[in-house]
């Protein structure tokens, strides 16, 4: 699976947006994007994935450039329940021997009042 | 539809000990998956189930071994445990192609 690279830390103020960027240089064509978060002390919890289309969910959008090479997860209206690790993970579909989700240190959101 | 459950969520043990954790997956799921996460680290990959066979695994001794139920629930066990194995374990179950990852909210393992 291809590597990731985030910030370490980013702050943000509460009902604005987030944007949580995530470059993926070495990514293969067949790899998709994901995004999890973990709240302190919580198991990590997924929040979106996509391959080379922008998506959008309930909790997030996310836009991976037209290279494919980095993306951005954007949560529109942050709250401080937002405050959390966000892991930006590049992994290829699942079945077989592609089981594992390598996570990094990811980029700790504070988010606040 | 309930989540995914791990029992006990703390445990403190003796170096040298044994040590099992269970997880129970979502409903509908049939492959589990555990992970090791150490403190201000990400989670890192132990091992896979699916039908009730290992069929991945992360670079852990064997002394790290698991099991799954047909009711696809699993175990964790860690025999010789070391002071190095302090680390929040997480469950996570998923359908084998799907995209998502379900975790639970794990189990606190701390060895003195």
């Amino acid at each position: 699976d291809a590597k990731t690279t985030q910030p370490p830390s980013m702050d943000c103020a509460e009902g604005r947006a987030a944007n949580l960027p995530c470059n993926h240089s070495t990514i293969s064509g067949n790899e998709y994007v994901y995004w999890y978060r973990q709240i302190h002390s919580q198991g990590p919890q997924y929040i979106i994935h996509g391959l080379k289309n922008n998506e959008t969910n309930e909790m997030a959008s996310l836009i991976i450039t037209e290279d494919r090479k980095s993306s951005t997860l954007i949560l529109p209206h942050a709250t401080l329940r937002d405050t959390a690790v966000y892991y930006c993970i590049v992994r290829s579909p699942g079945g077989g021997s592609n089981y594992k989700l390598t996570f990094g240190k990811g980029t700790l959101l504070t988010v606040n009042p | 539809e309930t989540g995914v459950t791990q029992s006990p969520t703390h445990l403190i043990k003796t170096r040298g000990q044994q040590v099992t954790l269970r997880c129970s997956s979502q409903s509908g799921h049939n492959t589990v998956s555990w992970y090791q996460q150490a403190l201000g680290q990400g989670p890192q990959f132990i091992f896979q189930y699916y039908r009730e066979e290992e069929n991945g695994r992360g670079n852990f001794p064997p002394r790290f071994s698991g099991l799954q139920f047909p009711n696809y629930s699993s175990e964790l066990n860690v025999n010789a445990l070391e002071l190095d194995d302090s680390a929040l374990y997480l469950c996570a179950s998923s359908t084998l192609n799907d995209y998502g990852y379900t975790f639970g909210s794990g189990t606190r393992l701390t060895v003195v």
